[in-house]
């Protein structure tokens, strides 16, 4: 049972190139998110889904898009990477809306130069 | 004004010592309260849930107020392994809303 892990872990972009992180659960969760941690900031809900073909807007969607085409998964894609996007992004998954406990994966630490 | 706000500190305390963190939160429509630990680059993880009579997990106690509109977390008889940074999380479940504060940082100091 590996929880939830993303992948990449670490990577360099450069302004205009683009990318997808992947998030991917194994506890069978309806609702999956989409973060971004920057300093001082605390976490910032970008995207969300609540189930399978669904995704909506969270906080601070722009210059993101995201996909979950199975349970499991869960796509960021940035589009035209921006040195504003250079953060921490994690994605996590929970049972509940709302209510209960939200499970993390490591982290994708990106630099947009 | 933040929705969630939370002393940043650093707070730097000794092995043993007895340590408080509040934080506040702006709508009163919160209904869940929680306090994740996230250890330095790594993810958060939940502490525990607040409940409204207040509740204990070991060293751990949360405490709601909802009249004023914060919470708090005390941690008893600090550990060198409860060096972190503390969430404040409050959630809305009539819609579809979780706040993470910024987080506190603490520091236990052998």
């Amino acid at each position: 049972n590996a929880g939830v892990t993303q992948t990449p872990k670490f990577r360099v972009l450069k302004t205009g190139q683009s990318m997808t992180l992947l998030c991917a659960q194994d506890m069978n969760h309806e609702y999956m998110y989409w973060y971004r941690q920057d300093p001082g900031m605390g976490l910032r809900l970008i995207h969300y889904s609540v189930g399978e073909g669904t995704t909506a807007k969270g906080e601070v969607p722009d210059g993101y898009n995201v996909s979950r085409l199975k349970k499991q998964n869960f796509l960021l894609g940035l589009e035209s990477a921006a040195p504003s996007q250079t953060s921490v992004y994690f994605c996590a998954s929970s049972l509940d809306r709302g209510k209960g406990e939200q499970f993390f994966g490591p982290g994708t630490r990106l630099t947009v130069l | 004004r933040k929705e969630v706000e939370q002393d940043p500190g650093p707070f730097n305390v000794p092995e043993g010592a007895t340590v408080a963190f509040n934080c506040t939160y702006s709508n009163s429509a919160s209904q869940s309260f929680f306090w994740y630990r996230q250890d330095c680059r790594k993810e958060p993880k939940l502490l525990m849930s607040v409940y409204s009579s207040g509740n204990e997990d070991g060293r751990f106690t949360a405490q709601l107020n909802r009249a004023s509109q914060y919470i708090s977390l005390l941690i008893r008889d600090s550990k060198l392994s409860d060096s972190a940074t503390y969430l404040c999380v409050v959630a809305y479940t009539g819609g579809f809303k979780t706040i993470f504060g910024a987080g506190t940082r603490l520091f236990v100091k052998a």
